[in-house]
């Protein structure tokens, strides 16, 4: 079984500030992970990915993320947000052979004020 | 886009009423996923499809049945609609090996059931 937990459900930021959106995980097996942003009333985009490789994933929107197997960590920054960063934001786990079933955290609200 | 057309968008019914929604793809690709989301729950998988003909169940399937008699189509049916299965449906699509089981979804069916 594998599960996610997202330690913040909100996150209220300055514009032009650094953001930290913290991911953990739990798998008995090697993983996937997956950040999705979602925008209100829409549907989820993919922000990054992290399949093997480097642990620094870099993505859209000037976005990265870093895995720490250690840690079982999967962490979201971004080093300085804007105004139109203001979304939820979902990390999601899958493994090897669970046919790209993705378990989901509960979400990050991120605020960004002016 | 990745390609995915929900219908209907939105839908108010009532307590009691057989309701199916249709996911339809134009990717051609072999897994097909319903997840519902929630306030608090993230999204969690309903059902799920590997091919047509071929469908299992996720986390949250009671009171949800699925069909799939073609590749582009994956249809979702509350048999008998409860006011718990108000939410937001999301269909998704898994991409080939080549993009690393990455998982595109649609915009979204908003639910209402009074």
């Amino acid at each position: 079984a594998q599960s996610v937990t997202q330690l913040d459900s909100q996150v209220p930021v300055f514009e032009e500030a650094p953001v930290e959106l913290r991911c953990n995980y739990s798998s008995s097996v090697s993983v996937y992970l997956f950040w999705y942003v979602q925008y209100p009333n829409q549907g989820l985009q993919l922000l990054l990915k992290y399949l093997s490789g480097s642990t620094l994933v870099k993505g859209i929107n000037g976005f990265e993320a870093e895995f720490n197997k250690s840690q079982t960590s999967f962490h979201l920054r971004k080093p300085s947000v804007h105004i139109s960063d203001t979304a939820e934001y979902f990390c999601a786990v899958t493994s090897r052979g669970s046919g790209s079933r993705l378990t989901f955290g509960e979400g990050t609200q991120l605020t960004v004020n002016p | 886009d990745a390609g995915i057309t929900q219908s209907p968008r939105h839908k108010v019914t009532e307590t009691g009423t057989p309701v199916t929604l249709r996911c339809h793809q134009t990717e051609n690709h072999r897994y097909m996923y319903w997840y519902r989301q929630d306030p608090g729950h993230g999204l969690r998988l309903i059902h799920y499809s590997y091919g047509v003909k071929d469908t299992d169940k996720g986390e949250v399937s009671d009171g949800y049945s699925v069909s799939r008699s073609k590749t582009e189509d994956f249809l979702l049916t509350l048999e008998s609609a409860t006011s718990s299965q108000t939410s937001v449906y999301f269909c998704a699509i898994s991409g080939p090996r080549v993009s690393g089981n990455t998982i595109y979804f649609g915009e979204g069916s908003w639910l209402t059931v009074v």
